[in-house]
């Protein structure tokens, strides 16, 4: 079965320092990944994702993640952290199956920028 | 872009009445919308996919009479919480797939509906 694993709830980190968010997957095929963002009163917005191309995958506002298939995987990175990047972060996994595929969401890491 | 809009943004009600959760793509068509539920500080919670002019699939242990779902167009999907009680409190957060696209393509995701049952 696909599942990601969020190993932090919660992430703090000071303006200007670098971020990292891990997410581990677990996967009896290659997987699909998608890391996304959730600021307050706003909708899911995508970060970026990955699907068999290229290992690093950059995304919006600076982020990036890489896949590491030995690791089982996909955290997410930003050299150097805004404080409008305080919000929730999701690792998402795809689940291929019938006419629709399904998201399937880590438990989320809420990162915290101190100026 | 691909705006996808809630109605209403939060909602209170009473224990046993009917509450409508409207989703719609503002400015894309969606072949498929899905419905998700957030309890505070966890992960989102699949409940049904929606497909346009056909009947939704519901997630093992989601009550299909308890949550009525109506896929009736291409750009609006409902939500009818029936006889509401207050553990159904909760974020509720719709997401589209735009027509035509692939079905590893993006999900956009509304804001999200907060019900209140008293």
């Amino acid at each position: 079965a696909q599942s990601v694993t969020q190993l932090d709830s919660h992430v703090s980190v000071s303006e200007g320092t670098p971020v990292l968010l891990r997410c581990n997957y677990s996967s009896s095929y290659s997987p699909s990944l998608f890391w996304y963002v959730q600021h307050p009163n706003k909708g899911l917005q995508l970060l970026l994702k990955y699907t068999s191309a290229a290992t690093l995958v950059k995304g919006i506002n600076g982020f990036e993640a890489e896949f590491k298939k030995s690791e089982t995987s996909f955290h997410l990175t930003k050299p150097s952290a805004h404080m409008s990047d305080a919000a929730e972060y999701f690792c998402v996994v795809i689940i291929y199956g019938g006419a629709t595929n399904k998201l399937i969401f880590g438990t989320g890491t809420l990162l915290a920028v101190q100026p | 872009g691909a705006v996808v809009s809630q109605h209403p943004s939060r909602v209170i009600c009473k224990s046993g009445t009917s509450v409508k959760i409207e989703c719609r793509s503002l400015d894309f068509q969606a072949t498929t919308m899905f419905w998700y539920r957030q309890f505070p500080k966890k992960s989102l919670m699949l409940m049904a996919t929606s497909n346009e002019g056909s009947k939704a699939t519901y997630e093992q242990g989601v009550e299909k009479d308890k949550f009525l779902i109506n896929h009736a167009s291409l750009t609006l999907s409902t939500l009818t919480v029936t006889s509401a009680h207050p553990e159904d409190s909760s974020f509720y957060i719709c997401s589209a797939i735009k027509r035509g696209s692939l079905s590893t393509d993006t999900q956009y995701f509304g804001p999200g509906t907060r019900l209140t049952v008293l």
